[in-house]
């Protein structure tokens, strides 16, 4: 079965500084691969997918994320952190063989940031 | 862009109520889901619809049930609530058919349910 495992339920970096969240999955076959966001008292935002293709993704707000099929990981980063970042952001898999044909979500990190 | 509507935002509900979540989306899309949000343990997908008048069981069913009548709406079902119930829960949808695909799931701002 897929799982999704995202280092550190928080991590808090200063205004401007790097953001990297980690993320790590388990799939036998490479998966489709999704960022959300959710900020306070609100649903989940897509910010970036892969699906094929290049391997470097970019969406929304600044944010990329490098597929590495080698290490099974899809981290998300972004140059320089913004207060707005300041969020929960997810990582969840798909299989795209259908086997399961759901997400399947990881535990959520929260981003703080410092001013 | 896609519209995802969930009824309430907030709902206080008693113990052994009946409770109906309601949840609309406007852009046609096949497949539709519940989850619930907890702190630590992300997100729980507890029933899903891939069609009308389809549903399949998630990983959490238990104490729930759904129902999808049309299309565009799929409602979540507390039979008779309990104390464990208390969570936020989130709506989505999907286009695309078949188990998977590569399209994203777009969800509601959510239902912060209380039962007391």
């Amino acid at each position: 079965a897929q799982s999704v495992t995202q280092l550190g339920s928080h991590v808090s970096v200063s205004e401007g500084a790097l953001v990297l969240l980690r993320c790590n999955y388990s799939s036998s076959v490479p998966p489709y691969l999704f960022w959300y966001v959710q900020y306070p008292n609100q649903g989940l935002q897509l910010l970036l997918k892969y699906t094929t293709g290049a391997t470097l993704v970019k969406g929304i707000n600044g944010f990329e994320a490098e597929f590495k099929k080698s290490e099974t990981s899809f981290h998300l980063t972004k140059p320089s952190a913004h207060m707005s970042d300041a969020a929960e952001y997810f990582c969840a898999v798909s299989d795209p063989r259908g086997s399961q044909g759901n997400l399947i979500f990881g535990k959520g990190t929260k981003l703080s940031v410092k001013p | 862009d896609v519209k995802v509507t969930q009824s309430s935002r907030y709902l206080v509900k008693r113990t052994g109520e009946k409770v109906f979540l309601e949840c609309v989306q406007d852009m046609d899309h096949e497949n539709m889901f519940w989850y619930r949000q907890d702190p630590g343990l992300g997100l729980r997908l507890i029933y899903f619809s891939y069609d009308v008048k389809m549903k399949e069981k998630g990983d959490i069913p238990e104490g729930y049930s759904v129902s999808r009548e049309k299309k565009e709406r799929f409602s979540l079902i507390l039979e008779s609530a309990s104390t464990n119930q208390t969570s936020m829960y989130l709506c989505a949808s999907r286009s695309g058919t078949g188990w998977s695909s590569n399209q994203p799931q777009h969800f509601g701002d959510g239902t912060r349910l209380s039962i007391l």
